[in-house]
């Protein structure tokens, strides 16, 4: 089964808006990813954020992470039409190496 | 750097062909993952490499899908024989690293298979 699962599955919103996407994940993680997929496109890494830290930045991207509730939101601020994408997060486990990837989430920003 | 290169991007065969992938992946990586995904079941993850030696392949579906890794700047994946239901888009990823920790993965632009 999928390690994490994110919610909403599909997001629309207006250009200028916030955009928020949210991860779930069940066993103990070291750390999580997001990506970014564009239609017919590969995967492109985003961010990761380790199981030690709480919050990071990287330009307009936001990442939470809370490991007592076992998920981490993604917040995109003043969103662009570019952003229109899938969202992805993927967890590294403490148990193994394998990153087990979510079911994304598609976000659309309507200009 | 060219970044993962996959090739074919696009491929059309059909059921009981073998077929074959292959991913460049980048410069001083020393893992390589192959991924499947397909509207329904998102993204799988089908084998792993770590300095050449596949590590973790129990994402393969059954004996039709096998990888080799004969060194550091290439992979493929062979489907034999391919069957409707192996449609999909097959990714190869790369990253440095390969112990407890995995790092940022860098992908591909994606082998789009479809199996008549």
């Amino acid at each position: 089964s999928q390690q994490g699962e994110e919610d909403p599955q599909a997001l629309s919103i207006q250009e200028g808006e916030n955009a928020t996407m949210n991860c779930s994940y069940k066993t103990s993680i070291n750390n999580l990813q997001w990506y970014r997929q564009n239609s017919g496109r590969g995967l492109v890494h985003l961010i990761l954020i380790r199981s030690n830290e709480r919050e990071k930045h990287s330009g307009r991207l936001r990442v939470t992470l809370d490991t007592s509730k076992k998920s981490s939101s993604l917040l995109i601020t003043a969103s662009r039409a570019a952003d229109t994408a899938s969202y992805f997060c993927a967890t590294e486990r403490t148990s193994g190496s394998r990153l087990t990837f979510g079911e994304g989430t598609q976000l659309t920003v309507n200009p | 750097d060219a970044g993962v290169i996959q090739s074919p991007r696009h491929e059309v065969t059909e059921m009981g062909q073998e077929v074959t992938l292959r991913c460049k992946p980048i410069s001083g990586h020393n893992s390589l993952f192959w991924y499947r995904q397909t509207m329904m079941r998102g993204l799988e993850l089908l084998i792993y490499f770590n300095n050449n030696v596949p590590i973790d392949d129990s994402g393969m579906p059954e004996d039709r899908f096998s990888a080799k890794m004969p060194n550091a700047s290439f992979s493929t994946l062979k489907i034999q024989p391919s069957e409707p239901r192996d449609s999909a888009v097959y990714f190869c990823a790369s990253s440095f690293g390969g112990g407890p920790i995995q790092e940022t993965q860098y992908f591909g632009p994606g082998t789009r298979l479809l199996v008549l």
